[in-house]
């Protein structure tokens, strides 16, 4: 079964700082999705990752996967109060059916961030 | 407009009332998903469709059943709801190539 944890579940943080999310999954996969979800609201998709050693950026965010480590990283860089979400990392076990998704993501429990001033 | 839609986006009602969450979507994807969230677990998946014809179980697929009408329509029942129910609903679709889904706003229900 798989299972995917995040790490830490809370996160309380001061503008300016910088901060990494950890997600860990328990069996191999090639492809991770990071999610931010504001309270209330959807789910919209942050990144997609998806092969060993991906690395993707947004702002101030960055994703990274390393997936002989079963490892995925999102860095805040310099926080500022509006990146205050719940955010979720989601693997896939991707099977290679033609070069298409398996589909079915697991979700780890999310990360409740906030930033202060 | 949303390219996924869900109704109703929030619903009250009794314990054994029948319930019906309705999706649709405008993104011509052909896999569709129903998920759960309750707060600290993340989201759970209740039953997946990969195209009109196909229909299956995920994780918590007790209590629920489901129906694709259409590429585009995929809806969520509870025949008969009971309090542990109570959750917030997202429907998403999928991109096939990447694996990226696609959420809906989420229908918040209650079952007192």
């Amino acid at each position: 079964e798989l299972k995917v944890e995040q790490n830490p579940l809370f996160l309380s943080m001061q503008e300016g700082k910088n901060y990494t999310i950890y997600c860990n999954y328990s069996t191999t996969s090639d492809r991770l999705y990071w999610y931010r979800q504001d309270p209330g609201k959807s789910l919209e998709s942050l990144f997609v990752l998806l092969s060993n050693g991906a690395v993707k950026q947004e702002g101030r965010l960055m994703a990274s996967l390393d997936t002989k480590a079963r490892l995925s990283t999102l860095h805040i860089t310099a926080a500022v109060h509006d990146l205050s979400a719940t955010y979720f990392c989601a693997v896939d076990l991707f099977y290679n059916a033609g070069g298409t998704s398996y589909g079915k993501l697991t979700f780890g429990q999310g990360t409740i961030l906030t930033v202060h001033p | 407009d949303a390219d996924v839609t869900q109704t109703p986006r929030n619903r009250i009602t009794k314990t054994g009332k029948r319930i019906m969450l309705e999706c649709s979507q405008t993104k011509g994807h052909d896999r569709m998903y129903w998920y759960r969230q309750d707060p600290g677990l993340g989201l759970r998946l209740i039953y997946y469709s990969f195209d009109v014809k196909d229909i299956n179980k995920g994780e918590i697929s007790d209590g629920y059943s489901v129906s694709r009408q259409a590429q585009a329509k995929f809806s969520l029942s509870l025949e008969s709801a009971i309090p542990n129910q109570t959750a917030l609903y997202f429907c998403a679709t999928e991109d096939r190539l990447t694996g990226e889904l696609f959420f809906g706003e989420g229908s918040r229900l209650t079952v007192l």
